[in-house]
């Protein structure tokens, strides 16, 4: 069965950072591109973020391009999200998500609980 | 980027019915969508990818339709456990964006 994990969240101020782990298990890690995707509060879903099966190749909303930087070890089935220079509207629930096949575009198949970021002073 | 446009934002029916929610992208995607299901509090579910395709374990009166820039999720023979809301994807290029969400409600 597949299942992800996420830890890392809570509360933060601005400008600070959080990392954020999805620990993954039930399939084989290494070939699955992975995602995090948001939800602010009473608000949709946002694509987040988007990594590679080698973890080579990257991708990231404009809403969070060069201030979070998406990792992960295959060797740990896990994978993260650094958080850096964080806002007030960073402020969601964070899902991990695993994309149905390697490509980076692809849809969701499975996905985390959501672990929640909260920024505020 | 895409963008991805879902309507109508929310709708009422009531169980036994029949709902359709359309979900239009700004450029062509072939059949590269999905569509999620979100009850409160719970992570999203994959309903239906590749536009039509649904997911094992999804009941059948959920089916999927469309091609380049329009689809359509219908919903035959409401149950009381489909109201929640819906959003649709595009799959087709990153960022593989989401539309506004539908959100089913009781009437």
């Amino acid at each position: 069965e597949v299942q992800l994990l996420e830890s890392g969240g809570g509360l933060v101020q601005p400008g600070g950072s959080l990392r954020l782990s999805c620990a993954a298990s039930g399939f084989t890690f290494s070939n699955y591109a992975m995602n995090w995707v948001r939800q602010a509060p009473g608000k949709g879903l946002e694509w987040v973020s988007v990594i590679g099966t080698t973890g080579t190749t990257t991708y990231y909303a404009d809403s969070v391009r060069g201030r979070f930087t998406i990792s992960r070890d295959n060797s740990k089935n896990t994978f993260y999200l650094q958080m850096n220079s964080l806002r007030a509207e960073d402020t969601a629930v964070y899902y991990c998500a695993k994309n149905r096949g390697s490509s980076t575009s692809s849809c969701s198949d499975h996905w985390g609980l959501g672990t929640l970021v909260t920024v505020s002073s | 980027d895409i963008q991805m446009t879902q309507s109508p934002s929310s709708v009422s029916a009531s169980v036994g019915d029949r709902v359709t929610i359309t979900c239009r992208a700004s450029q062509g995607i072939s059949t590269w969508l999905a569509w999620y299901q979100q009850k409160p509090g719970k992570a999203p579910k994959l309903l239906i990818s590749s536009a039509s395709s649904l997911q094992s374990g999804v009941p059948s009166r959920f089916s999927g339709s469309g091609s380049g820039t329009d689809f359509t999720l219908t919903i035959t023979s409401l149950q009381p456990e489909d109201f929640a809301t819906y959003y649709c994807q595009q799959a087709n290029s990153v960022p593989n964006t989401f539309g506004q969400g539908t959100k089913l409600e009781i009437k």
